[in-house]
């Protein structure tokens, strides 16, 4: 069975700090897919990215930057310059790639305190 | 471009009452479609999957049912309400292989 997990249930810092969220899966496909989403206090989910399975190459965009390393089962994202606006709970979530249905981690709730 | 609709956005009902939520997607055609659930300071969890119209998978054993009548549209229904399916319910749609987007959830408190 697939599972993901958040091991850290919340997280504080200072605004302007680098702040690093993990995720650790299980699966047993060799093809499949890893997210993270984004939940605002307003409850919408939004989408951040997603990476394929044969694809390592950790990934930048702006002050988001993501490490995918299959040999650990591991699909961190980590925050640079953290702003108050990036408060939020922060989900990973795994998929295999047919009718995709997500599995979640139960989350990290990040605040940056101004 | 492709928009999902959730309504309500809350609802508090009795226990033992229907339940009826509703989400439809515009600007695409045969899209796949989800519902989630998600407790009170927890995970979400996958309830039901769609892949077309009159398919339904459900995922977890439970007190609701989904239907889906028409190719956009995915309605989460229960014939009685209990205590613990208060929580966020959230459509999502995706197609092709992309990511899945979601609506604005429905707050559902059972009292």
């Amino acid at each position: 069975a697939q599972k993901v997990t958040q091991a850290q249930t919340e997280i504080s810092v200072v605004e302007k700090e680098d702040v690093t969220l993990d995720c650790v899966y299980e699966t047993r496909d060799t093809t499949y897919y890893l997210f993270w989403y984004k939940q605002p206090p307003s409850g919408e989910l939004v989408f951040l990215i997603r990476r394929n399975s044969f694809d390592e190459q950790n990934e930048i965009s702006g002050r988001y930057s993501w490490n995918f390393q299959k040999s650990t089962s591991s699909f961190n994202f980590t925050i640079t310059a953290s702003q108050v606006v990036d408060s939020a709970v922060y989900f990973c979530a795994l998929s295999d790639t047919g009718a995709q249905k997500l599995v979640f981690g139960q989350g990290t709730r990040l605040t940056i305190n101004p | 471009s492709q928009t999902i609709h959730q309504w309500p956005a809350t609802l508090v009902q009795p226990v033992g009452s229907p339940l009826s939520l509703e989400c439809t997607v515009e600007g695409t055609s045969n899209p796949n479609l989800y519902w989630y659930r998600q407790a009170a300071g927890r995970g979400l969890q996958l309830l039901f999957y769609s892949v077309g119209i009159g398919q339904i998978s459900s995922e977890v054993p439970q007190n609701l049912s989904a239907s889906r009548p028409q190719d956009r549209q995915f309605i989460l229904s229960s014939k009685k309400l209990l205590l613990s399916d208060s929580g966020f319910y959230l459509c999502a749609w995706a197609q092709n292989y992309q990511p899945q987007h979601f609506g604005d959830g429905t707050r559902l408190s059972i009292l």
